[in-house]
């Protein structure tokens, strides 16, 4: 009965670096979320996978971000050449998915990633 | 594209008592969702309660209830007996039916006082 799992919980990197996120979604949950949070914040929507699909990664905020999900399992967000505006928590969500698209989305505690 | 406006960054509310949530949105859809989640300092973002929009009753969570305008394009949480584990980051969110992210406001910070 786990939750969604990140990892790590916080992460610092010099400024340049690359940086991996991880998410564990919740078992059986085929859609997958990844959301930005800067600090003081509402959440940012980045990308949406649907099993190893992304039909919608309109929020990815430049090509230095990317993500890929295997199987029906974990996804890994990647940051590469990481900049300081880059800083925030990021959050990994999971649901089931319906056809009336009613489904609560299911959150992990983030990553807080900090560019020095 | 849809928006959705919290306009007190801020509450405050004495233990016991009852204090509103307001938010508004904006979306030319006619059938969507709405959300409110809360996010304790632990950042997990946990679901307080859900409306559909087809749906004229307003959702009801125990002590958490929303009033639910769709003509006025509102969606306010109402939180009754306060407690202090209520304090938290509240945020108003919106979903397509068709869709699949979820669009957040900004947030109201809640702060419960004993």
């Amino acid at each position: 009965g786990a939750g969604v799992s990140q990892s790590p919980s916080n992460k610092v990197t010099e400024k340049g670096k690359d940086v991996e996120l991880r998410c564990d979604p919740i078992s059986g949950h085929t859609a997958l979320y990844w959301y930005r949070q800067r600090l003081g914040q509402g959440l940012e929507f980045l990308i949406y996978f649907q099993g190893n699909s992304a039909p919608d990664k309109s929020g990815l905020p430049s090509d230095r971000f990317s993500a890929e999900r295997t199987g029906e399992s974990v996804s890994t967000l990647t940051i590469q050449r990481t900049q300081q505006e880059d800083s925030a928590v990021y959050l990994c969500a999971s649901s089931l998915v319906s056809r009336q698209g009613n489904q609560p989305q299911h959150f992990g505690d983030g990553t807080r990633l900090s560019i020095l | 594209a849809q928006t959705v406006t919290q306009s007190q960054p801020e509450m405050s509310v004495q233990e016991a008592e009852t204090v509103t949530l307001s938010c508004t949105y904006d979306t030319s859809e006619s059938d969507y969702y709405l959300f409110w989640y809360k996010q304790p300092p632990s950042r997990q973002m946990i679901l307080v309660i859900r409306q559909e929009a087809y749906k004229q009753q307003n959702a009801t969570e125990n002590r958490f209830s929303v009033n639910f305008q769709k003509a006025a394009k509102s969606f306010s949480l109402k939180i009754s007996d306060s407690q202090l584990g209520d304090a938290a980051m509240y945020f108003c969110a919106y979903r397509e039916t068709s869709g699949s992210r979820l669009t957040f406001g900004e947030g109201t910070q809640l702060t419960v006082n004993p």
